[in-house]
């Protein structure tokens, strides 16, 4: 299986903070990558497939980079309702599709 | 809208068994693969199972392999997961959520993410 790291777990930061949170797949997945957004009580929502296109609906302060092992994603601006913890998830091998640990980004 | 509503949640006992149903509006149902996914109480997503669009095809995790299973009714827009032999480590709020990529985009039996999601069921197996 393919094992997904997340770092860092936790970021604190304030509104208009440009934040980065990293992924790494234990083995090439290509650009075969999702990010998703949960806030808390919710449903995770899809924000970013493919490594970098922006889901139908997401603003574009959101973006994703990477390929093969490595993959960021930046919000260039946080706004208050960006306060959310932010999975990624592997789609280049399944069964299983894998999810990273998330990483929770919270009010400084 | 596009929609998916999840049931048939509740409480439990170690080896019992439980259904879940997903229904599904707003799209065609019949023409996407769906997936189970669930979430621990204070952990991180996990994916369960995966159903080809038709149901011809399933894919589990290790950890509900044999004591789960994935099936669907195009017929009623109903997506379900039958759940036996239920463990404590089984607790958490299940997810359905459709696939990405539809039958007219992409090959049969490829999936990729999950693009719409419900609101999810909780799920306690406690004695």
């Amino acid at each position: 299986d393919i094992q997904m790291t997340q770092s860092p777990s936790s970021v604190s930061a304030s509104v208009g903070d440009r934040v980065t949170i990293t992924c790494r797949a234990s083995q090439g997945i290509s650009s075969w990558l999702a990010w998703y957004q949960q806030k808390p009580g919710k449903a995770p929502k899809l924000l970013i497939y493919a490594a970098s296109s922006l889901q139908s609906g997401v603003p574009s302060r959101f973006s994703g980079s990477g390929s093969g092992t490595d993959f960021t994603l930046t919000i260039s601006s946080l706004q208050p309702e960006d306060f959310a913890t932010y999975y990624c998830q592997q789609a280049n091998s399944f069964p299983p599709f894998t999810f990273g640990p998330g990483t929770k980004v919270d009010i400084k | 809208q596009v929609q998916l509503v999840e049931s048939g949640g509740g409480v439990v006992q170690p080896g019992r068994s439980l259904r879940l149903s997903c229904a599904a509006s707003g799209f065609t149902f019949s023409s996407y693969a769906m997936h189970w996914v669930r979430q621990a109480p204070g952990k991180g997503l996990e994916w369960v199972a995966v159903i080809s669009y038709d149901g011809s095809n399933k894919y589990y995790a290790d950890s509900v392999k044999g004591r789960f299973t994935i099936s669907r009714d195009n017929s009623k827009n109903t997506l379900f997961l039958q759940m036996n032999s239920l463990r404590a480590e089984d607790t958490a709020v299940y997810y359905c959520a459709r696939e990405w990529c539809s039958r007219t985009s992409c090959p049969k039996d490829y999936y990729y993410y999950m693009d719409v999601w419900g609101k999810g069921t909780t799920v306690t197996v406690s004695s």
